[in-house]
């Protein structure tokens, strides 16, 4: 079954605006992760937000949950071209702890 | 920060043939996942791997697939007969804590079946 779907599919912006992606999921969790993948290369852990949080910062990156609706989203503040990717976010199933499962990405492409 | 390593990068191979997918894991960790990515289309989970054993497992990874940690360094995932749909990049990765910290990713092992 889907556990995260990211919403929208794929977004295009110019250098220097903000960047908001989100993402659904169905189950109850104890944690949503954030991941981002260059073209062809391996995913890279951005940010870990935990059930009992609401909002978290690193850098240029915010993420919110909200358990009640079960979605969360990420911001990405002042764009740059490097932050072309596609963006996932993961979540493990409450009835498993041995399984994160991604959502199906947004493809951002931030135009110079 | 230390790497997850996988080998080959590429691998082409026949119908039918067997494939060994090679992953060196953070020295210090305990879990042990593949996964695997279909040009374009989303990473799914395949297998997690702790305690010497499966802890858990997908409707794709069936029979034909297998995984090992045969040293305690190297953790393989060998398809035993690859078909054309078995085409896909493969991700290993690991972590100390499971799913509840952050994974760590190899950058991956792209699988031509012809």
């Amino acid at each position: 079954s889907q556990q995260g779907e990211e919403d929208p599919q794929a977004l295009s912006i110019q250098e220097g605006e903000n960047a908001t992606m989100n993402c659904s999921y169905k189950t109850s969790i104890n944690n949503l992760q954030w991941y981002r993948q260059n073209s062809g290369r391996g995913l890279v852990h951005l940010i870990l937000i935990r059930s009992n949080e609401r909002e978290k910062h690193s850098g240029r990156l915010r993420v919110t949950l909200d358990t009640s609706k079960k979605s969360s989203s990420l911001l990405i503040t002042a764009s740059r071209a490097a932050d072309t990717a596609s963006y996932f976010c993961a979540t493990p199933t409450m009835d498993s702890s041995y399984k994160l499962i991604f959502g199906s990405g947004t493809r951002l492409l931030v135009r110079p | 920060e230390p790497e997850v390593t996988q080998t080959p990068s590429h691998q082409v191979t026949q119908m039918g043939q067997e494939v060994i997918l090679r992953c060196v894991p953070i020295s210090n960790h305990l879990y042990f996942y593949w996964y695997r990515q279909i040009l374009g289309q989303k990473v799914e989970f395949l297998v997690s791997f702790y305690n010497n054993e499966i802890s858990e497992k997908s409707e794709i990874f069936d029979d034909q697939f297998s995984v090992e940690r045969p040293d305690g360094s190297n953790f393989t995932l060998k398809i035993r007969s690859t078909k054309l749909e078995d085409s896909a990049m493969y991700f290993c990765a690991s972590t100390s804590f499971g799913v509840n910290e952050k994974l760590f990713f190899g950058s991956g092992t792209q699988l031509s079946v012809l």
